[in-house]
C-alpha cells in the first residue's frame, strides 16, 4: 500500500507564502492525494483533490490563497498570503484500491 | 449540504466493544456514488483511517484493525456504525465520521468528531 511522508513542522510569516510537501511511496507516485486542514481543537476540513498532473479541486469556500501543484512523487500545498488562522496541521490522504492512508501531518506556525 | 454527526457513548471499559453511530443530513444519503468511513485520532497524534463503506455495504477495513471492527450502514435512518472490539487504552480517541464522494475521492465532509476513552 502507499505511504505519504510529510515533514513535520513549518513556519512561515503571516503575510508571506509556504508550500508544503507530501511525498508519495515508490510504485504510487503517479497517485492523486487529498490535503485537508486540521486547526487547534477542531475537525479536519477537506481543502482540495491534487492529481498528479497538477490539476487541483478545492472544496467549498476555500480560499484563493490556497493552491496546489505536483512534481513527480511530490504534492504540494501552497498558502500565500498566510494568516493568523492558518495554524494549523496539514494532512494529505491518498488511496489504493482497498485501502486508505494518511501522511503523519505537517504542523504549521504562523509567526 | 451534507452535515455528519457521530454519537456514542464517551467512556468504554478494557476488553468491552466500542459501539459509535453517524447520522447523515443535509444530502442524499441514498445516493450510490457516497462512501461513509471512520476515521480516528489519538489524542496528540495523527489521523488514522478504520474503514469505509459503500452505500451498497461493501465494506473496506484498515489491516491492522481487520479482526475488530465492523462497519455497518441503516439506509432507513441515514446513518452508519461503527463497533469495535476487545478495546484497549490503545484504542482511545476522537473518532470522526466522513464521506467520500466514489472510492477515488478524499474524505468530505466531516463531522465533529467524538472522544472515546478507554479506561475502567
Amino acid at each position: 500500500q502507499p505511504v505519504l511522508t510529510q515533514s513535520s513542522s513549518a513556519s512561515a510569516s503571516v503575510g508571506s507564502s509556504v508550500k508544503l510537501t507530501c511525498t508519495l511511496s515508490g510504485g504510487h507516485t503517479t497517485y492523486s492525494i487529498g490535503w485537508h486542514q486540521q486547526q487547534p481543537g477542531k475537525a479536519p476540513r477537506y481543502l482540495m483533490k491534487l492529481e498528479g498532473s497538477g490539476i487541483y479541486n478545492k472544496g467549498s469556500g476555500i480560499p484563493d490563497r490556497f493552491s496546489g501543484s505536483s512534481s513527480g512523487a511530490d504534492r504540494y500545498l501552497t498558502i500565500s498570503n498566510l494568516q493568523s488562522e492558518d495554524e494549523a496541521d496539514y494532512y494529505c490522504e491518498t488511496w489504493d484500491s482497498d485501502t486508505r492512508v494518511f501522511g503523519g501531518g505537517t504542523k504549521l506556525t504562523v509567526l | 449540504q451534507l452535515q455528519l454527526q457521530e454519537s456514542g457513548p464517551g467512556l468504554v471499559k478494557p476488553s468491552e466493544t466500542l459501539s459509535l453511530t453517524c447520522a447523515v443530513s443535509g444530502g442524499s444519503f441514498s445516493s450510490s456514488t457516497y462512501y461513509w468511513a471512520w476515521i480516528r485520532q489519538p489524542p496528540g497524534k495523527g489521523l488514522e483511517w478504520i474503514g469505509s463503506i459503500s452505500y451498497s455495504g461493501s465494506t473496506y477495513y484498515d489491516p491492522s484493525l481487520k479482526s475488530r471492527v465492523t462497519i455497518s450502514v441503516d439506509t432507513s435512518k441515514n446513518q452508519f456504525s461503527l463497533k469495535l472490539t476487545s478495546v484497549t487504552a490503545a484504542d482511545s480517541a476522537v473518532y470522526y465520521c466522513a464521506g467520500h464522494i466514489g472510492w477515488h475521492s478524499p474524505f468530505d465532509p466531516w463531522g465533529h468528531g467524538t472522544l472515546v476513552t478507554v479506561s475502567s
